[in-house]
C-alpha cells in the first residue's frame, strides 16, 4: 500500500538552527514526491517537487530511494518558515497525490 | 488571477442537513480534485475529474456524497445527509499537464464544515 509517514507533528527550533523536517514512503514503483506548505491562514501550496532537484526558500530535499526517504532540509531558519509542511507522493501517471500527516515548524526568534 | 475559488468558506449545519460546497479551477486546468482534511492530518483525496469525467472515486463515500463537473469547469461536492464526522476542511485543487509532463495541484482555501 501506498503511504507517506511524517514522524513529527511538530518540530521547534530557533531562528538561525538547521532544520530537518522527516518523510518516509511505501511505494512498490517510481514515486513523485513533493513537499508542500501551508502558511498561516494562507492556501496550501507547492514548495519543490524532486525531479526539479531545485532549492526554494533556501529548502532541498533529496530522494534517497535506498532509505525510502524524502526530508526536507534547510540549514539556517527564519521565522518566516514557521507553517505547515506537508510531504506527498504521488502515483506514476495519475495526479494523485497521497499526504502524510504534516508537520508543524515553529521558528522562534 | 485569483486561483482556486470555493464557496462557502465556513459552513455551519445540523446533522441530518444536506451541505453543497462549489469550486471553480483556474482557468484551463481539466483536472479537478476533491480532497477531505480531518483535524490534524493530510489531506486525502475523495474524487478526481478528468474534464467532466470522473476518473477517481474509489475513496468517496458514495451513500451520502456526491459530485457532479458539468461542464468541465467547476464542481460542486454534496453530502446528504451530513453526519458529525464529516466536520473537516474540504478541499478543491485542480491542475493541468505541464510540458515536463507533471501535474502541479493548485489548492482553493478551503471550506470549513462543522455538523452539530
Amino acid at each position: 500500500a501506498q503511504r507517506v509517514t511524517q514522524p513529527e507533528k511538530l518540530l521547534s527550533v530557533f531562528k538561525g538552527a538547521p532544520v530537518e523536517l522527516k518523510c518516509n514512503y511505501s511505494y512498490s514503483g517510481s514515486p513523485e514526491l513533493f513537499w508542500y506548505v501551508q502558511y498561516s491562514r494562507q492556501r496550501l501550496q507547492l514548495l519543490l517537487r524532486h525531479i526539479s532537484r531545485e532549492s526554494i526558500k533556501g529548502f532541498t530535499a533529496d530522494l534517497n530511494k535506498g532509505e525510502t526517504s524524502f526530508h526536507l532540509k534547510k540549514p539556517f531558519a527564519q521565522e518566516e518558515d514557521s507553517a505547515m509542511y506537508y510531504c506527498a507522493l504521488r502515483k506514476s501517471n495519475t495526479g494523485k497525490l497521497i499526504f502524510g500527516q504534516g508537520t508543524t515548524l515553529q521558528v522562534k526568534p | 488571477e485569483a486561483g482556486v475559488v470555493q464557496s462557502p468558506r465556513y459552513k455551519i449545519i445540523e446533522k441530518k442537513q444536506p451541505v453543497a460546497f462549489w469550486c471553480n479551477p483556474i482557468s484551463g486546468h481539466n483536472t479537478l480534485y476533491w480532497y477531505l482534511q480531518n483535524l490534524g492530518q493530510g489531506p486525502e483525496l475523495l474524487i478526481r475529474y478528468e474534464n467532466e469525467e470522473a476518473v477517481d472515486d474509489s475513496q468517496l463515500p458514495k451513500d451520502r456524497f456526491s459530485a457532479e463537473r458539468l461542464k468541465g469547469v467547476d464542481s460542486t461536492l454534496k453530502i446528504q445527509p451530513a453526519e458529525l464526522g464529516d466536520s473537516a476542511v474540504y478541499l478543491c485543487a485542480s491542475s493541468s499537464i505541464s510540458g515536463t509532463g507533471t501535474y502541479e495541484q493548485y489548492f482553493g482555501p478551503g471550506t470549513r464544515l462543522t455538523v452539530t
